[in-house]
C-alpha cells in the first residue's frame, strides 16, 4: 500500500516567517501535485512536479521533488494570512490515480 | 462555468438509510473520483472512473456502489449507512489522457449518519 505522510500535521506561524512542509512515502511515484484547500471547498492545484530533483516557484511558494521521485517539499517565504489552509500533496499511482497525503494545516496569524 | 457540482451539500442520516450523492462534472473529462476526507487522513479514493463505461475500486470501497451515468455523471450510493461513514466526500473530475494534469474538485458533501 502506498502512503504519504505530511509533517508538520498543524502549523500556526505570524505573517512574515518561513516555513516548509514536507511530504514523505517509500514509494517512488511518477509525479507529484500540491494542492491547498481552504474551508468548506474542495482542494485546488497549485504545482505539478515531474522530474526528480525538478523545484518549481510560484510567487512566495517554492516546490522540491526529490531526486529519488519519493518525497517533495513546499517552501513558503515570508507567510502571509491568505496562505492559510490545508495543503495536500498526492503523488500519482498508475495512470488515473492519484495517493493523497495526511495533510498540514496553516494558520498564519497577521 | 460550474466546473464540478455535488449535490446535496449536507445531508444527515439514520444507520440503516440508503442515499446516493450525485456529481457532475462540465469540463468534458474522462475521469472522474469519489473520495471521502476524515481528520487527520487526507483524502482516501473510494472509487474511480477512468473513462466511460468503467469504474473501479479505490482504496476503501467497502460499503460503496457508484454509476458512471454518462460521461458527465458519476453518482455514489451508500446503500446502508453506518456511523463510520461520516465524512466529507469529494468528487473530482481530470483529463486523465493528458498525463499529470490536475484533478478538478466539487465543494463536497457533509455526510453525518446518526
Amino acid at each position: 500500500t502506498q502512503l504519504l505522510e505530511q509533517s508538520p500535521q498543524f502549523l500556526s506561524i505570524q505573517e512574515g516567517e518561513n516555513l516548509t512542509v514536507y511530504c514523505n512515502s517509500s514509494s517512488v511515484f511518477s509525479s507529484l501535485q500540491w494542492y491547498r484547500q481552504e474551508p468548506g471547498e474542495g482542494p485546488v492545484l497549485l504545482v505539478t512536479v515531474v522530474t526528480g530533483g525538478e523545484v518549481k516557484k510560484l510567487k512566495r511558494l517554492t516546490f522540491q521533488f526529490g531526486d529519488a521521485r519519493k518525497d517533495s517539499s513546499l517552501h513558503i517565504t515570508a507567510a502571509q494570512p491568505g496562505d492559510t489552509g490545508l495543503y495536500l500533496c498526492a503523488g500519482a499511482s498508475g495512470t488515473y490515480k492519484y495517493i493523497f497525503g495526511t495533510g498540514t494545516r496553516l494558520k498564519v496569524l497577521a | 462555468n460550474a466546473g464540478v457540482t455535488q449535490t446535496p451539500k449536507f445531508q444527515v442520516l439514520k444507520t440503516g438509510q440508503s442515499m446516493t450523492l450525485q456529481c457532475a462534472q462540465d469540463m468534458n473529462h474522462n475521469s472522474m473520483y469519489w473520495y471521502r476526507q476524515d481528520p487527520g487522513m487526507g483524502l482516501r479514493l473510494i472509487y474511480y472512473s477512468a473513462s466511460e463505461g468503467t469504474t473501479d475500486k479505490g482504496e476503501v470501497p467497502n460499503g460503496y456502489n457508484v454509476s458512471r451515468l454518462n460521461k458527465r455523471e458519476f453518482s455514489l450510493r451508500l446503500e446502508s449507512a453506518a456511523p463510520s461513514q461520516t465524512s466529507v466526500y469529494f468528487c473530482a473530475s481530470s483529463e486523465s489522457r493528458i498525463r499529470n494534469q490536475p484533478q478538478h474538485f466539487g465543494d463536497g458533501t457533509r455526510l453525518s449518519i446518526l
